[in-house]
């Protein structure tokens, strides 16, 4: 059974960076992209981004092109998410979820981490 | 980049009701990269719905998926009480990836 797990809720200083990670089991972790998607409190779902841990290639949402990165440590079946210059909009629960396959073109998320709350707070 | 609407924004029903939730893309997908997820509060979302009409494994048979295009549709055939949640659509056909705003599905 798959499964993601993800790292605990952080409090940060506006301006300054986060990193999330997630770490899969029970799957081959190469052969399934990875989004990001972010909820900020009482809103929708926010697509951030898709990794592909086969390869490295992503494709990032463009209002958040320059501020996130996406990577991924196949030794140890983790995905990272790091958000730079960090607002009070950047406030939300982040999940990370993994696609029914390899491609972009198959990113519907069939399994998510549990989510993992940022504030962002002066 | 391709914005999905989803209509009605809330939808009040009775268990046992059958519920039809709607999302409506703004350009064609090409190969019906359209999924549907149900989210309780505090939870993460389901896959109930891929590929516009597949049914992810373990989805009871009441959640059907239809519709190819632009137009897509979830239908709920008999709502069951831990049906009531919000939903979401979401288009993986074209970077970027975009969810619709969600219905919710609320006691009537």
């Amino acid at each position: 059974q798959a499964q993601l797990v993800q790292s605990g809720a952080e409090v940060k200083k506006p301006g300054a960076s986060v990193r999330v990670s997630c770490k899969a089991s029970g799957y081959n972790f190469n052969n399934f992209g990875i989004t990001w998607v972010r909820q900020a409190p009482g809103q929708g779902l926010e697509w951030m981004g898709w990794i592909s841990p086969y390869n490295g290639e992503t494709h990032y949402a463009q209002r958040l092109q320059g501020r996130v990165t996406m990577t991924t440590d196949t030794s140890t079946n983790t995905a990272y998410l790091d958000v730079r210059t960090l607002t009070p909009d950047d406030t939300a629960v982040y999940y990370c979820t993994r696609g029914l396959g390899r491609r972009l073109g198959t990113s519907a998320g069939d399994y998510w981490g549990q989510g993992t709350l940022v504030i962002v707070s002066s | 980049e391709t914005t999905l609407t989803q209509f009605p924004g809330t939808l009040s029903v009775s268990p046992g009701e059958r519920a039809t939730l709607s999302c409506r893309a703004s350009q064609s997908l090409s190969s019906s990269y359209l999924a549907w997820y149900q989210q309780k509060p505090g939870q993460a979302p389901r896959l109930l719905v891929y590929g516009a009409s597949r049914r992810a494994p373990g989805i009871p048979g009441r959640f059907s998926g239809s519709g190819s295009g632009t137009d897509f549709t979830l239908t709920i055939s008999r709502l069951e009480p831990e049906d009531f949640a919000v939903y979401y659509c979401q288009q993986y056909d074209n970077s970027p990836l975009t969810f619709g705003p969600g219905t919710k599905v609320d006691f009537k």
